[in-house]
């Protein structure tokens, strides 16, 4: 069965610094999508990026890139830059294609990150 | 465009009774999940509806069921209430299936079980 680990409960950060929220998985599929949600305090999660298990590139969306290590299993989120406004709960997940996981996302426990002026 | 709208956002219930949230997807979304998230488990995945069928569903007992409309609009159904499923509940849809596409979340509806 998938499984996401996220180990860091919570990060801090400085404003205007770099950090790397850690992500690992297991799955027994070839064809997988990895997602990385932001989930502020009132709820809503929003999308922040997504990388394709077949994708050689790492996949940057703005200031968010994805460290993709398939071999690893693992797919850290970097954020750069960071911002006030990135303090957030952030979680990653992933869907495995085919007819059993259709519109399951599986997350993992979410990291905390806050960052300080 | 509108995004994905959950009705209502706040549900204060006791338990025992039963309770309907709704979920209006993005225009043209037709794939619809449900999740419940708490502070114990995460966020864990209920069900999948696409073109008004259930094409998925997570290890959540038979009280928690769903549906989903010709307008693709979803709606979740939870019956003899329970203490633990006080939870926020997130619907997100999508335009196609598979993998590549990200889900798009609503704002969530949270539920109290007095």
């Amino acid at each position: 069965a998938q499984k996401i680990t996220q180990t860091q409960p919570g990060m801090f950060v400085q404003e205007k610094e770099a950090v790397t929220l850690d992500c690992t998985y297991d799955t027994s599929d070839q064809s997988y999508g990895l997602f990385w949600y932001k989930q502020p305090s009132s709820g809503e999660m929003i999308f922040l990026i997504y990388q394709g298990s077949y994708d050689e590139q790492n996949a940057t969306e703005g200031r968010y890139s994805l460290n993709f290590q398939k071999a690893r299993k693992s797919a850290n989120l970097v954020i750069s830059a960071s911002q006030l406004g990135d303090s957030a709960m952030y979680f990653c997940a992933m869907e495995e294609a085919g007819g059993t996981s259709y519109g399951k996302l599986t997350f993992g426990q979410g990291t905390i990150l806050t960052v300080h002026p | 465009k509108a995004g994905v709208t959950q009705t209502p956002r706040y549900l204060i219930k006791t338990r025992g009774q039963q309770v309907t949230l709704s979920c209006s997807p993005i225009s043209g979304h037709r794939s619809v999940s449900w999740y419940q998230q708490t502070p114990g488990q995460g966020l864990q995945f209920l069900f999948e509806y696409f073109s008004e069928t259930q094409r998925n569903k997570g290890n959540f007992p038979g009280r928690f069921s769903g549906r989903q409309f010709s307008n693709s609009r979803s709606e979740m159904n939870v019956s003899t209430l329970e203490l633990g499923d006080s939870a926020l509940y997130l619907c997100a849809s999508r335009p196609v299936a598979g993998d590549g596409y990200e889900q798009y979340f609503g704002p969530g509806t949270r539920l109290t079980v007095t």
